[in-house]
């Protein structure tokens, strides 16, 4: 199974773009990034997916490097509400599981 | 959008007990559905994958008499907590994915957790 890697932490002012990156730089050819998010006591929240092009969608944007191997989601204008940890997937092509990460827990500050 | 329910979000139980959590799917039919755990300030842990006719498959370490999983119709997976003690309490997470979606767009939807805690 493909693993990723984020940094632990990030702060973020409000009203300013969040850009959350993670390395998944085993990923195979046809394997989906996924973003999820997760506030407190909370089931995870999905954010948006990708394969080889960048996405874009109501919430967030999602940059894909060409090699595959690192992957940027951003969140344009933050607001205290997107405080939560956020979660880079790879979804096994094998075995179809998700399997999480330690993920990045964002804060945005007033 | 599809859409997982899972009952109850909080429950509180005796040592020694057994709890059962449901998970559906309420618009769509899931075949597979999946069973994590998670303690507080860390991430989800895999417990099980949930199969619709047929035994559970766990993960490495998830003893499988402990958490029995039962997932006998296409909107219903359920985990049952068995002899539940002060360490089994954690945070339960089930999804699953709608079948709708094709190819390799394998998004699954997440239920709201289930907060066990047992005294």
């Amino acid at each position: 199974d493909a693993k990723t890697t984020q940094p632990p932490s990030m702060d973020c002012a409000e009203g300013r773009a969040a850009n959350l990156p993670c390395n998944h730089s085993t990923i195979s050819g046809n394997e989906y990034v996924y973003w999820y998010r997760q506030i407190h006591s909370q089931g995870p929240q999905y954010i948006i997916h990708g394969l080889k092009n960048n996405e874009t969608n109501e919430m967030a944007s999602l940059i894909i490097t060409e090699d595959r191997k690192s992957s940027t989601l951003i969140l344009p204008h933050a607001t205290l509400r997107d405080t939560a940890v956020y979660y880079c997937i790879v979804l096994s092509s094998g075995t179809y599981k998700y399997i999480f990460g330690t993920g990045t827990r964002l804060k945005v500050l007033a | 959008g599809a859409v997982v329910s899972q009952h109850p979000s909080r429950v509180i139980c005796k040592s020694g007990t057994s709890v059962k959590i449901e998970c559906r799917s309420l618009d769509f039919q899931a075949t597979t559905m999946f069973w994590y755990r998670q303690f507080p300030k860390q991430s989800l842990m895999l417990m099980a994958t949930s199969n619709e006719g047929s035994k559970a498959t766990y993960e490495q370490g998830v003893e499988k008499d402990k958490f029995l999983i039962n997932h006998a119709s296409l909107t219903l997976s359920t985990l049952t907590v068995t002899s539940a003690h002060p360490e089994d309490s954690s945070f339960y997470i089930c999804s699953a994915r709608d079948p709708r979606r094709t190819g390799g767009d394998y998004g699954y939807t997440f239920g709201s957790g289930t907060r066990l805690t047992v005294v």
